[in-house]
């Protein structure tokens, strides 16, 4: 079955660290480009990063410096690392893979959500 | 930044009603644009991408049409089951990519 599980969501206080991961089933994680997607509570999606098949990294501009997109091959699994985290980063992270160009987000995990709060 | 606002931020209509939602670009953005639909307590899903380009499995009576800078996703006759929020999301600045701010569709 092809799909993405989230996980690594949690409570954690301004400025402390997460690790989010996300198993990819079905495909090779190396196939596509893969990104994050973040939604605050009761609010829109915004976009955060995307790693490309070739390894290129990119990210938006309210993340960029604190966090990092990586995968390990031989988990077939995506990882978003998020350091100097702030109450603005509180949200559902979603785990999505994009089409090869990066145009569009074709298959998406369910979520897990991060609290950044004291 | 490429900006999308998307009208209007919610709306009513009648199981059968045809439904327009509107996304408009603050540039040109060719037919670099794609739409989402989120149920309820659940994750996107994508719906149309290249303007018109129906994804596989999505219902026929969601169709999406425009370019530049305003674009269109119609319901042709609502369901119970496509409430929920609808996104658009444009790629001209990939690997930037935007969303609008959505649009609740309710049963009346």
């Amino acid at each position: 079955e092809v799909q993405l599980v989230e996980s690594g969501g949690g409570l954690v206080q301004p400025g402390g660290s997460l690790r989010l991961s996300c198993v990819v089933s079905g495909f090779d994680v190396r196939s596509t480009y893969m990104s994050w997607v973040r939604q605050a509570p009761g609010k829109g999606l915004e976009w955060v990063a995307v790693l490309h098949a070739g390894y290129s990294t990119y990210y938006g501009d309210s993340v960029k410096g604190r966090f990092a997109i990586s995968r390990d091959n031989s988990k077939n699994t995506l990882y978003l690392q998020m350091d100097s985290l702030k109450a603005e980063d509180t949200a559902l992270y979603y785990c999505a893979r994009n089409d090869y160009g990066g145009n569009y987000m074709d298959l998406w995990g369910e979520g897990t959500a991060v609290t950044v709060s004291s | 930044d490429i900006h999308l606002t998307q009208s209007p931020s919610s709306l009513s209509a009648s199981i059968g009603d045809r439904v327009n939602v509107t996304c408009r670009a603050t540039y040109n953005i060719d037919s670099s644009l794609s739409w989402y639909q989120q149920r309820p307590g659940k994750a996107p899903i994508l719906l149309i991408h290249d303007v018109s380009t129906l994804q596989s499995g999505v219902p026929s009576r969601f169709s999406g049409g425009g370019s530049g800078t305003d674009f269109t996703l119609t319901i042709s006759s609502l369901q119970l089951e496509d409430v929920g929020t609808y996104f658009c999301q444009q790629s001209y600045s990939n690997p930037a990519l935007t969303f609008g701010g959505g649009t609740k569709v309710e049963i009346k």
